[in-house]
């Protein structure tokens, strides 16, 4: 049973550009959740989907970021029009089910580099 | 609401010390709390959790917690630290749908 896979691990894009990142959660798990990690700062959340919904997109910048978990594929985190503040490793985790007890895990993470 | 303070987000021992890496919460409702661990250019591995039940918990790698609901704390603890410990180390507290996590603390261990 493969753990949470992102692609890619590593991306660069040029300013104004668009970044697309992939998440496939482990078998069976239909909890996706979004983070952002910058040097010193820890993780922050970005958003919550399960499979065709949105639960928590408390902490998506308003404009240029958007989220999906279609019913088919993997989740997809976009970021249109990127700056060089966007750089950063975002990490995707799953979880079985929803609850405060659920393990979620994570993948290895994408580094996003805009130059 | 949720949220984590890691106390040091630098913290050094010797080979063979006691590593201690501090952890305080706030949670409005009983709290699930976790520790991961990320090495260099790697997702986050959990070391253990505190869900119910028994508040000093046991992880991986020789590394236990202790819940303590009265000082709102739960302290990451190994007795005798080793060189491939060194990464950064993540305390959260899960509330009903996201997890939150500390700033992370760096841990360095000195031959």
């Amino acid at each position: 049973n493969a753990g949470v896979m992102q692609n890619p691990r590593h991306l660069v894009r040029r300013r104004g550009q668009e970044a697309r990142l992939r998440c496939s959660p482990m078998k069976g798990h239909s909890h996706v959740y979004w983070y952002r990690q910058l040097p010193e700062e820890g993780l922050k959340f970005m958003v919550y989907l399960q499979k065709e919904n949105i639960i928590d997109e408390s902490g998506m910048p308003k404009e240029r970021f958007s989220a999906e978990f279609p019913k088919e594929g993997p989740s997809i985190l976009r970021i249109q029009q990127v700056v060089r503040g966007d750089s950063a490793a975002y990490f995707c985790a799953s979880s079985l089910q929803q609850g405060a007890d659920t393990e979620a895990f994570f993948g290895q993470g994408t580094r996003l580099t805009v130059v | 609401a949720q949220s984590v303070t890691q106390l040091g987000s630098h913290v050094s021992v010797s080979e063979g010390a006691l590593v201690l890496l501090r952890c305080n919460y706030s949670s409005s409702v009983p709290p699930y709390l976790f520790w991961y661990v990320q090495y260099p250019n790697q997702g986050l591995q959990l070391l253990l959790k505190y869900t119910t039940g028994a508040t000093l918990v046991k992880g991986i790698n020789g590394f236990e917690a202790e819940f303590k609901k009265s000082e709102t704390s739960f302290h990451l603890t190994k007795p005798s630290a080793h060189m491939s410990d060194a990464a950064e180390y993540f305390c959260a507290v899960r509330g009903d749908d996201k997890i939150i996590f500390g700033k992370g603390t760096r841990l360095h261990i000195l031959p």
